[in-house]
């Protein structure tokens, strides 16, 4: 199973939008409403930001949203802040055999 | 408030066995469904390795399956994972979570990690 394709960086300066794509099959992204999106810092732990395309855990907060066309799910982070600067990566479920997959990680930069 | 902590050997030689202890606090893991573990080569992206039920039941990695198995020790409260015949592709830090939601690997709270080294 190769992992999920997500562009290697992305960038926006402060208060602007970023959006970041994950582009997987019809047997995973495509084939399932399970694409959860993780934020990791240098040095840390990831954490879960997003998951069933779009909802958002407790605490998260509401400049990150999720959606999902076809085989591409999306993360976009509004009014871009210096704390979102860290690397994002998509993961899918992708079925009973599978289970998941990862996206391949997108360094997210604030200009 | 729920914590996890990675532990283990930071050096396997090659053809060896990773063995990994994840103790957990703050909530017994019987009263979670799924367990996971997921590692991060030096420098690369994040792969699933595979995760237990609070029933027992595991699922794992399918490039992985054949040398992968995670256990749980409900006494002690903490999970474990075992691989077999390492080799230097098996070099990551290793972490443990636990799935907050359905069809989520991982949720809010994770170990910090334990970097394994794969190396004669």
């Amino acid at each position: 199973q190769s992992a999920l394709t997500q562009p290697p960086s992305a960038s926006g300066s402060p208060g602007q939008s970023v959006t970041i794509s994950c582009t997987g099959t019809s047997s995973d992204v495509g084939g399932y409403h399970y694409v959860s999106w993780y934020q990791q810092h240098p040095g840390k732990a990831p954490k879960l930001i997003i998951y069933d395309v779009f909802k958002r855990p407790s605490g998260v907060p509401g400049r990150f949203s999720g959606s999902k066309s076809g085989n591409t799910a999306s993360l976009t982070v509004s009014g871009l802040q210096a704390e979102d600067e860290a690397d994002y990566y998509c993961c899918s479920y992708a079925g009973p055999n599978i289970l998941y997959v990862f996206g391949t990680g997108t360094k997210v930069t604030v200009l | 408030q729920v914590q996890l902590q990675e532990s283990g050997p930071g050096l396997v030689k090659p053809s060896g066995t990773l063995s990994l202890t994840c103790a957990v606090s703050g909530v017994s893991i019987s009263s979670f469904e799924w367990w996971t573990w997921i590692r991060q080569p030096p420098g690369k992206g994040l792969q699933w390795v595979g995760e237990i039920h609070q029933t027992g039941r595991t699922n794992y990695n399918p490039s992985l399956r054949s040398r992968v198995t995670i256990s749980s020790d409900i006494s002690n409260n903490q999970v474990s994972l075992r691989l077999t015949s390492v080799t230097a592709a098996d070099t990551a830090v290793y972490y443990c979570t636990k799935a907050d939601f359905f069809f989520s690997p991982a949720g809010g709270s994770w170990g910090q990690g334990t970097l394994v080294t794969v190396s004669s």
